[in-house]
């Protein structure tokens, strides 16, 4: 089973949709727990780090629900930039961050 | 500007002959990291150092090394390069607080 698993995609929804992505982890120690951005072969950006209460940026929201083990993100109103490649990270303690293979989003007009 | 700067961006060389790409970052950072990012395996850890002098394999160690003989750089070091070295590779900093990694622009290596 891998550590940190995600939907590949693609998720192809149209400019306007709300579109939600979900990651599962496997180390129930994992501390803190972060979504990335990553463009077409770029580095990866941090988008939002998550926190157990729940948070919110602007048009994204994301979750944590620590009994299930699972990371959520939910994107409004989506636009054409935000097609790119999410991925889902955990820190497992001491900076070991764990990555998702990532969800790869498309948003077309 | 806070950044991680790789060199070189890209490289294009042959088996067995040695190379180093180097990372440095100027955000006083105590963590740095090496990972290598292949299709349909996401990132994957190669060598950390918590600090100066301090390293530790990652996940996938194997035919690299590393060094930290200054806080601000971490060199990545390919003693006699293969093939399945090919990949894209990032460097990531970090304070020592737990907080996210920033990345470098990426390398790209290609081993003949």
């Amino acid at each position: 089973r891998k550590e940190v698993e995600q939907d590949p995609g693609p998720f192809n929804v149209p400019e306007g949709a709300t579109v939600a992505f979900n990651c599962t982890y496997s180390n129930s120690a994992s501390q803190s727990f972060f979504w990335y951005r990553q463009d077409c072969r770029k580095e990866p950006k941090l988008l939002m780090s998550v926190y157990s209460s729940g948070n919110e940026d602007g048009r994204f929201t994301a979750q944590l629900n620590r009994a299930s083990q699972y990371i959520s993100l939910l994107i409004r109103d989506s636009k054409l930039s935000d097609s790119a490649t999410y991925l889902c990270v955990v820190n497992e303690g001491f900076q070991k961050l764990v990555f998702g293979t990532g969800t790869r989003l498309l948003v077309s007009p | 500007e806070a950044q991680v700067t790789q060199n070189p961006r890209y490289l294009i060389t042959v088996t067995g002959k040695k190379l180093t790409v180097t990372c440095s970052q100027n955000m006083n950072h105590e963590y740095m990291s090496w990972y290598r990012q292949d299709p349909g395996l996401g990132l994957r850890q190669i060598y950390y150092s918590m600090n100066v002098e301090v390293t530790d394999k990652g996940d996938v160690p194997e035919g690299y090394k590393v060094s930290r003989k200054e806080k601000r750089n971490f060199p990545l070091i390919l003693e006699s390069p293969s093939p399945n070295q090919t990949s894209l590779y990032f460097c990531a900093s970090s304070g020592i607080g737990g907080g996210p990694q920033h990345f470098g622009d990426g390398t790209r290596l290609s081993i003949l």
